[in-house]
């Protein structure tokens, strides 16, 4: 089986702040790797997909990259309302889906 | 706008079964091409993958899960449902229903969610 691991687990930081979250994989993934946003009590939102094609609407401030073993997520100047729970979430062709343990940020 | 609501008992008695239906309005399951997924999340603890179903019928599940679990699918009513046997306090979660991107390797648009607790 395949094992995410993302980090930190959480991170404090201000209305302004480049924030990275990384995932990494326990063994080569190509770009299978997306990324989401979770606000408490709701559902998760696609942002990212195939490692670093952003969803259609979703804002130009989030960005992904890597491939293989290590991912990275970037919010490039953090706003109000990008306070949540981010996680990273691979797939596999058997087919198997498994998200990270997800990271939390909040304000510092 | 696909929208997806899940329907469920919410509280559901050790070594029952547990059975959720997910309505899905402004999409048609059987126009194709895309995985009808959910997904569980336990009280505090990351998402995890429970399987998915094509308006084929053909299922795939998590093999952590798959001895108990069965997805359906209603294309007349355009739903489709899940069923988890045996169930213990270990399956309490917010379950999800979500509908699959057109390459089947994330999830693009969820339903809010529902609480199943499981208790005596």
């Amino acid at each position: 089986d395949i094992q995410m691991t993302q980090s930190p687990s959480s991170l404090s930081a201000s209305v302004g702040d480049r924030v990275t979250i990384t995932c990494q994989a326990s063994q080569d993934i190509g770009n299978y790797l997306s990324w989401y946003q979770q606000k408490p009590g709701k559902a998760p939102k696609l942002l990212i997909s195939d490692a670093s094609v952003l969803k259609r609407g979703a804002p130009s401030r989030f960005s992904g990259r890597g491939s293989g073993t290590v991912f990275t997520f970037t919010i490039s100047g953090l706003q109000s309302e990008d306070f949540a729970t981010y996680y990273c979430q691979h797939y596999s062709s058997l087919p198997m889906y498994t998200f990270g343990q997800g990271t939390n940020v909040d304000v510092k | 706008q696909v929208q997806l609501q899940e329907s469920a008992p919410g509280l559901v008695k050790p070594s029952q079964t547990l059975a959720l239906t997910c309505a899905v309005s402004g999409a048609s399951i059987s126009s194709g091409g895309y995985a009808w997924n959910w997904i569980r999340q336990a009280p505090g603890k990351e998402l995890e993958w429970i399987g998915s179903i094509h308006d084929w019928g053909n299922t795939d599940y998590n093999p952590s899960l798959r001895s108990r679990v069965t997805i359906s699918v209603d294309k007349t009513r355009n739903q489709f449902s899940l069923k988890m046997t045996s169930v213990t306090v270990a399956d309490t979660a917010v379950y999800f229903c979500a509908r699959g991107s057109t390459s089947w390797r994330s999830f693009e648009f969820w339903g809010q969610g529902t609480l199943v607790t499981v208790s005596s």
